[in-house]
């Protein structure tokens, strides 16, 4: 069965400095893997995905991600981190096809924030 | 374009009761998941719906069902409420539902169960 780890169940991090945000993955098949962000009160927001190619993906508000196939991880980045950052952070994995496999995965979250 | 819409936000009910909770798409898309999401077991499938086939269900147990209509819209029923069914229940939309779309979600029903 697919899964997915976030170890860290909190992140802190002064306003302006980077931030990482960790995830690793177990599948069997090729992974595409997603990171999404929740605020308060709302549903989930999708940041960016890795399907296959540059292993590094850009995706919105400054952030991007690193695919990293022998360590099995896809960790969240930002050069810069705002206030405005401050939420909670699934990341999610999922394989083609059919069956069980095919369902969106998502790890236990982290709840970053971002201190003035 | 509007996002993906559920209805209602908030719901109370009493255990034992019934509950059916509603999902529209966003335009033109096709494929719609359901998902539950709770402080202790976190984010967890419930259904897929392509074209108004169930594609892929999770582990819950049978009092959980969905159905999708030929709009694409979608709804879920939980049967016999219990405590335990208290939590935030997300809906999702992609446009054809391939796994490597990312989906879009609404804001959630919260039901809480008294």
């Amino acid at each position: 069965a697919q899964s997915v780890a976030q170890p860290e169940d909190q992140v802190n991090v002064a306003e302006g400095n980077p931030l990482t945000v960790k995830c690793t993955y177990s599948v069997s098949g090729n992974p595409y893997l997603f990171w999404y962000v929740q605020y308060p009160n709302r549903g989930l927001q999708f940041l960016l995905k890795y399907i296959t190619g540059d292993n590094l993906v850009k995706g919105s508000y400054g952030f991007e991600a690193e695919f990293n196939k022998s360590q099995t991880s896809f960790h969240l980045k930002k050069p810069s981190a705002l206030v405005s950052d401050s939420a909670l952070y699934f990341c999610a994995v999922r394989v083609s096809g059919d069956g069980s496999a095919r369902q969106l995965t998502f790890g236990s979250g982290t709840q970053l924030t971002v201190l003035p | 374009k509007a996002g993906v819409t559920q209805t209602p936000r908030y719901l109370i009910k009493t255990r034992g009761q019934q509950v059916t909770l509603s999902c529209s798409p966003i335009s033109g898309h096709r494929s719609v998941s359901w998902y539950q999401q709770t402080p202790g077991q976190g984010l967890q499938f419930l259904f897929e719906y392509f074209s108004e086939t169930q594609r892929n269900k999770g582990n819950f147990p049978g009092r959980f069902s969905g159905r999708q209509f030929s709009n694409s819209r979608s709804e879920m029923n939980v049967s016999t409420l219990e405590l335990g069914d208290s939590a935030l229940y997300l809906c999702a939309s992609s446009l054809t539902g391939t796994t490597d779309q990312p989906q879009h979600f609404g804001d959630g029903t919260r039901l809480s169960i008294l």
